[in-house]
């Protein structure tokens, strides 16, 4: 069946450094990639997503990146805060529709002072 | 600010108990999706809906059921819980164009 693949599981990094979360899907039809973060005691929040016909995506210190062809798409925090200590969770749309995802196993990010 | 809603935040409830997470969204969302998550662990899904009267169970099999009356209100009812139903129980919608999910707080289910 479809799935996608997230790693690492843990990633720890120095404050102000970049972080790099990578998925793999394997589902050819998925269109929607999303990524959300998950803070402790709250529910996933979307934090940012890109569509199959874009390549990269920014948003202040955050970008994703989608490789189409390998069927790899990526998270890079830069400049890491204490406040991005979450768990991030990458996503894949089911088939042609948007409505179901398919989540990955998820990334608990620790960021060291 | 949240704008879909579950209670309650915490629930501790005895073997045998019938229990009703609420969820509620105000944003018109046709969609809606109810997940099972062990605390920072993969999120499974366990019921959706893609309108009213529409309910499909989701690929992890669970003994709890789901009604869609309203768009708005999609509650999930245990008709007897165990302590095998302990976990985190996080609602969801999305919009019909695919715009991502909006989560709720989510509902932490404790069986003794």
């Amino acid at each position: 069946g479809e799935n996608v693949e997230q790693h690492p599981s843990t990633l720890s990094v120095q404050e102000g450094d970049s972080a790099v979360i990578k998925c793999t899907y394997s589902d050819s039809a998925s269109n929607y990639f999303p990524w959300y973060k998950q803070e402790l005691g709250k529910g996933p929040q979307l934090i940012i997503d890109i569509r199959s016909n874009v390549g990269e995506k920014k948003d202040q210190r955050i970008a994703v990146t989608l490789n189409k062809t390998a069927k790899h798409f990526s998270l890079h925090i830069t400049e890491t805060q204490p406040e991005d200590s979450a768990v991030y969770f990458c996503a894949a749309s089911k088939g042609y529709s948007n409505y179901q995802l398919i989540w990955g196993a998820g990334t608990k990010l620790i960021i060291k002072p | 600010e949240a704008d879909i809603y579950q209670t309650p935040r915490y629930l501790v409830i005895g073997t045998g108990k019938k229990i009703t997470l609420e969820c509620s969204q105000t944003m018109g969302h046709d969609k809606m999706y109810w997940y099972q998550q062990d605390p920072g662990m993969e999120l499974h899904l366990i019921h959706y809906s893609y309108g009213v009267n529409s309910t499909e169970k989701g690929d992890l099999s669970s003994e709890s059921t789901v009604s869609r009356i309203r768009t708005e209100h999609f509650p999930l009812t245990l008709e007897s819980a165990r302590p095998s139903h302990t976990s985190q129980y996080l609602c969801a919608s999305s919009e019909s164009k695919g715009s991502g999910y909006t989560f709720g707080s989510g509902t932490r289910l404790t069986v003794v």
